[in-house]
């Protein structure tokens, strides 16, 4: 069971917009920075939000990401066929004992119909 | 350019050990925290181990302590994961993962291709 919680799935149509939320508490994405993942199929994770709302060089405007208190949300506008992919958002937890540990939620589907 | 390269997977034993390597080039290795990330067929990502710059701090999951030992060689550019008492439950694909910064906190910016475990 993760401990940030993201819905298993979305879909909308191409050209259409879509978010994806991430849930966590106080000791995880209240306190730290929440990165967002991409999951082509067969292929390791591309990060493409750091730092809640920053995108790495390369990737396109179309997605954004925010954060508010203990939840964060991934948003992508002008879907494509080729966004259909795995998204996770990360971050760390920042325990009292053992300096803490990172973090996934469990993932959520995209499909574009 | 920046490139993370896992080696070491396998088919091994129950009970048995695994040493997983990540070769780094590209970048300033010795600058950079790093992570492993493990992935079991057809589940999510699994965050496995964390080790900052310099190897002073390493972090793990809960569930994973004891068994699993992350280390680095900065003179090598080389992240390791040494595995042991391995069990079925650890079969899955074992990514190495660069952190944005020197400590683990931090986003992964970089990922390898993953190598392969089966605990069998």
């Amino acid at each position: 069971q993760s401990v940030l919680t993201q819905p298993p799935s979305v879909s909308a149509a191409p050209g259409q917009k879509v978010t994806i939320s991430c849930s966590g508490s106080s000791s995880n994405i209240g306190s730290n920075y929440v990165s967002w993942y991409q999951q082509l199929p067969g292929t390791a994770p591309k990060l493409l939000i750091y730092d809640n709302n920053k995108r790495p060089s390369g990737i396109p405007d179309r997605f954004s990401g925010s954060k508010s208190g203990t939840s964060a949300t991934l948003g992508i506008t002008g879907l494509q066929t080729g966004d259909e992919a795995d998204y996770y958002c990360g971050t760390w937890d920042s325990s009292l004992s053992a300096g803490g540990w990172g973090i996934f939620g469990g993932g959520t589907k995209l499909t574009v119909l | 350019q920046v490139q993370l390269v896992e080696s070491g997977g396998g088919v091994v034993q129950p009970g048995r050990s695994l040493r997983l390597s990540c070769a780094a080039s590209g970048f300033t290795f010795s600058s950079y925290g790093m992570h492993w990330v493990r992935q079991a067929p057809g589940k999510g990502l699994e965050w496995v181990a964390g080790i900052l710059y310099d190897g002073s701090n390493k972090f793990y999951a809960d569930s994973l302590k004891g068994r699993f030992t992350i280390s680095r060689d900065n003179s090598k550019n080389t992240l390791y994961l040494q595995m042991n008492s391995l069990r079925a439950e650890d079969t899955a694909i074992y990514y190495c993962a660069k952190c944005r910064r020197e400590i683990t906190q931090y986003g992964m910016d970089v990922w390898g291709q993953g190598t392969t475990v089966i605990v069998s």
